[in-house]
């Protein structure tokens, strides 16, 4: 099966940027979306197909994504941006939704 | 507005069923798929499934098969996932998302889970 893989937890000061990374093989050959979530909430979707961004969510969220790597980049980091984040993947081998392990973002 | 309303908590025995639903409204039902995703206490996002409000198709993960179920009403827009012969690890919140656009007979997966619902917390204990 597919498997995407993040780094545990990313910190980074306000003001500054933060980089969450996604591991797959060739994921770059997939569409990549990006979840937020915060305690005690339902995620929420915060780009979606590599790199659009739903209506509503800030210009700072942007996403690439090319060979084994996908990125979400936060600029200008908010305390309002702690928060655990997920990459996913439409696994089209498998027919399969596929969730990255998870980043946790800690605002210092 | 877009809205996911799923229904209440649920504690069930080991070796029970549970099932939860999930109504939709502010959308065409039937232009859009509905996954299940799952979250046990301090853990990540599971994916459970996939479900075709156009056509009823069905997709499931692989360690679920043969005790998932999704099913959807389009008269009343409403999806349901039920869980048979459940265990203690199945302990989780369980929620609905829209997903997957679909037209003229192909479902699209470029679009993400754009709207979830609230969370159903299922607890699995004797």
């Amino acid at each position: 099966s597919y498997v995407l893989t993040q780094p545990p937890s990313v910190s980074v000061a306000p003001g500054q940027t933060a980089r969450i990374t996604c591991g797959g093989n060739n994921i770059g050959s997939k569409s990549v979306h990006w979840y937020q979530q915060k305690p005690g909430q339902a995620p929420v979707l915060v780009v979606y197909d590599d790199s659009d961004r739903p209506s509503g969510i800030p210009e700072r969220f942007s996403g690439s994504n090319s060979g084994n790597t996908a990125t979400l980049t936060i600029s200008r980091v908010e305390a309002g941006d702690e928060a655990d984040y997920y990459c996913q993947v439409w696994d089209s081998s498998s027919d399969h939704y596929v969730f990255g392990t998870g980043t946790k973002v800690t605002v210092l | 507005q877009v809205q996911l309303v799923q229904s209440g908590a649920e504690v069930k025995k080991p070796g029970a069923s549970v099932k939860v639903s999930c109504k939709a409204s502010g959308y065409t039902f039937t232009s859009y798929g509905i996954s299940w995703v799952r979250q046990a206490p301090g853990q990540g996002l599971e994916w459970m499934g996939w479900i075709s409000a156009y056509n009823g198709n069905t997709n499931y993960a692989q360690k679920l098969q043969g005790r998932v179920t999704m099913t959807t009403d389009t008269s009343t827009s409403t999806a349901y996932m039920e869980l048979r012969s459940l265990r203690s690890d199945d302990t989780a919140v369980y929620y609905c998302a829209r997903a997957g656009y679909c037209s003229g007979g192909s479902c699209y997966h470029t679009v993400g889970f754009d709207y979830w619902g609230q969370g159903t917390l299922v607890t699995v204990s004797s």
